[in-house]
This record gives structure tokens, sequence and C-alpha cells, in this order.
């Protein structure tokens, strides 16, 4: 079945810091491909999507691209920010490819930014 | 606003004493879910719902019920509770099956 997987952490960067997050993929066709986040206390938003390859989600300064032959939609941003400080969630959605009406998380990596 | 609520937000219960936690969204979706998040397994999926009186299992169903009368409410039922389904568990709802889901607060569960 489909399947993320997630660099595991945690991660601890100081403002300013790369953040990289990797994140792969197992899937039987073209999944959707997203990334969530949590920041403490609250539920998951979205943060960024991307629906078919070398598409490149972006949004508050983090980027991912959707790379099909190595099945991978890494997420990055060049410098954090203390705000950055959540939980992040690799996620697919191949509704079309297979009956699975669901998101595939990854298990999820924990980042906090110091000042 | 747009969004999912969910009530209660914390509970602390006993095993085996039957309880619901209510999801409801205010943005005409006809797709919603029901996940736990468990430390290390990042959201499992429960259930879901296509649209009124459509529901199927998620991945771990076992100890769970839902129900879909109306579009705009998907409550969660534990008829009998155990210490295993002590989580943290999310409401999120989309406009169809595939799209951005929309996620609730959360409700953390205690089952003693």
């Amino acid at each position: 079945g489909d399947s993320v997987t997630q660099m595991e952490g945690p991660v601890t960067l100081s403002e300013e810091a790369f953040l990289t997050i990797n994140c792969t993929y197992t899937a039987t066709g073209y999944p959707s491909l997203f990334w969530y986040v949590q920041y403490p206390g609250e539920g998951l938003q979205l943060l960024l999507k991307a629906t078919k390859a070398d598409d490149k989600g972006s949004n508050k300064g983090f980027e991912a691209t959707y790379r099909k032959e190595t099945t991978s939609f890494h997420l990055e941003k060049g410098s954090v920010q203390v705000s950055d400080s959540a939980v992040y969630f690799c996620a697919l959605s191949d509704l079309f490819h297979s009956n699975d009406y669901k998101l595939s998380f990854g298990a999820g990596t924990t980042v906090t930014v110091r000042a | 606003e747009a969004q999912v609520t969910q009530n209660p937000r914390y509970l602390i219960t006993v095993t085996g004493k039957k309880l619901t936690v209510t999801c409801s969204q205010n943005m005409n979706h006809e797709y919603m879910s029901w996940y736990r998040q468990d430390p290390g397994l990042g959201l499992r999926q429960i259930y879901y719902s296509m649209n009124v009186e459509v529901t199927d299992k998620g991945d771990v169903p076992e100890g769970y019920k839902v129900s879909r009368k109306e579009k705009r409410n998907f409550p969660l039922i534990l008829e009998s509770p155990s210490p295993n389904q002590t989580s943290l568990y999310f409401c999120a709802s989309s406009y169809t099956a595939g799209h951005e889901q929309f996620f609730g607060p959360g409700t953390r569960l205690t089952v003693l």
C-alpha cells in the first residue's frame, strides 16, 4: 500500500539556519503530495502541496518539489525563524489510482528553532 | 469563518464508559475523516465518510463507530473505551476525497 517515510527528528536549529526535512513515498500511481504543519496545541494545517511530477509547492518561505524519479518531496526553507517551530508532516493521497480515499501521513518531524 | 470544530477538547474517562466526540464543519464539505495521532506513528485514519450516509473503515477502525446523518456533522463514538484508545484525535474535512483537508483543533482523550 501507499506509505510515506520522513526523516526522524527532533531537529533543532538556530534562527536563520537552513532547514531540510526529507520525505520519500511509495505509491502505486501518481499521488498528490502534501506538507502539513502542526503548531503547538493546534490542529494540522496545509503548508504546501504538489499534484504532479516536477511541480514545486511553496508557502511562507517553504518549498518542496515533487520528484518522481526519486519518489521524494523534501521540504526546505532557507532561513528559519523561531515561529517555524512546529511538527511537520509529509502526506500523500493517491485517490485516482487506487480506492484508498485517505491521506497517508509520515510520522512527523519536530522542529525547534532557537533564537 | 470556515472551520472544523471538535468537542470536547479534553476528556478523561474510565474503561467501558461510552463516549462521543463531536465534529462539525461549516464549509459544506462532502468528505470527512477521523484520525488518531500517537507518538512516532503520525496520523492514522480511523473512519471516513464520502458523503451523507456513506462511511467506511480506515486503517484502525476497531473499537470505534461513526455516523453521518447530516453533511456537517461526523461524530466519533467509542462504545466501550479502553486504555489503548488514549490518544489525540483529529477530525478533518475536504471538498471531496483527495483534496486538501482542513483539520479541527484536536481532542485529547485519556482512558483510565
